[in-house]
């Protein structure tokens, strides 16, 4: 079955440390891969996406992302996290057949330490 | 602005009663989605339209729930007789590209 699964449910981080957040999928093909951000009392907003070609993929607000296809997974990474980056953040994908349907991971909270 | 619009942002019912969300997408987005998100969990698929056409409904939907989207512009997402499990938040997002969705703030529905 078709699944995208992000392990950690709650992250906290220090202002300033940096953050990797953890998404897998399972798919027959490698699909589209996406990050997307939902802070509090604000829709999702997209951070960054993944279609072919630079297995490292740059996005708004700092983020990156790195695909790997041997581990099935599309990572998302900050070096330096400020306080505002607490929020939830989801790992979402759309079969490359199938390209309408956006399925999302369970999230990850992310809290920020002073 | 020209973002997606939900409307109303809040509803409280009581169990049993209809309820009806409205999603105004971007003007020139020709797909638009709902999608119910529970706390804790990520938004989960509900249906699709492309222009007018609704192309997807997931099994989560029973019949109680209904969607349109007249001349392929606003879109309504109506629930009959509701009970305490569809309390949720039901998100609308709209696009013209694969997976760049852009999502309104949510429609919170509270039933009692």
């Amino acid at each position: 079955a078709q699944s995208v699964t992000q392990p950690d449910i709650h992250i906290t981080v220090s202002e300033g440390a940096s953050l990797e957040l953890r998404c897998n999928y399972s798919y027959g093909a490698t699909p589209y891969l996406f990050w997307y951000v939902q802070s509090p009392g604000q829709g999702l907003q997209l951070l960054l996406k993944y279609f072919s070609g630079d297995t490292l993929v740059q996005g708004i607000k700092g983020f990156e992302a790195e695909f790997k296809r041997s581990q099935s997974s599309f990572n998302l990474r900050k070096p330096s996290v400020h306080w505002s980056d607490a929020a939830e953040y989801f790992c979402a994908v759309v079969s490359r057949s199938n390209d309408y349907k956006l399925s999302f991971g369970a999230g990850t909270t992310v809290t920020v330490r002073a | 602005d020209t973002g997606v619009s939900q409307d109303p942002r809040h509803k409280i019912t009581k169990r049993g009663q209809n309820v009806t969300f409205r999603c105004d997408p971007i003007s020139e987005h020709n797909r638009l989605y709902w999608y119910r998100q529970t706390l804790g969990q990520g938004p989960e698929f509900l249906t699709y339209f492309q222009n007018e056409a609704q192309l997807e409904k997931s099994r989560l939907l029973s019949d109680r729930f209904s969607a349109e989207r007249p001349k392929g512009s606003f879109s309504t997402l109506e629930i009959q007789r509701t009970e305490q499990g569809d309390s949720a938040m039901y998100l609308c997002a709209s696009t013209k590209g694969v997976g760049e969705l852009f999502f309104g703030e949510g429609s919170r529905l509270t039933v009692l």
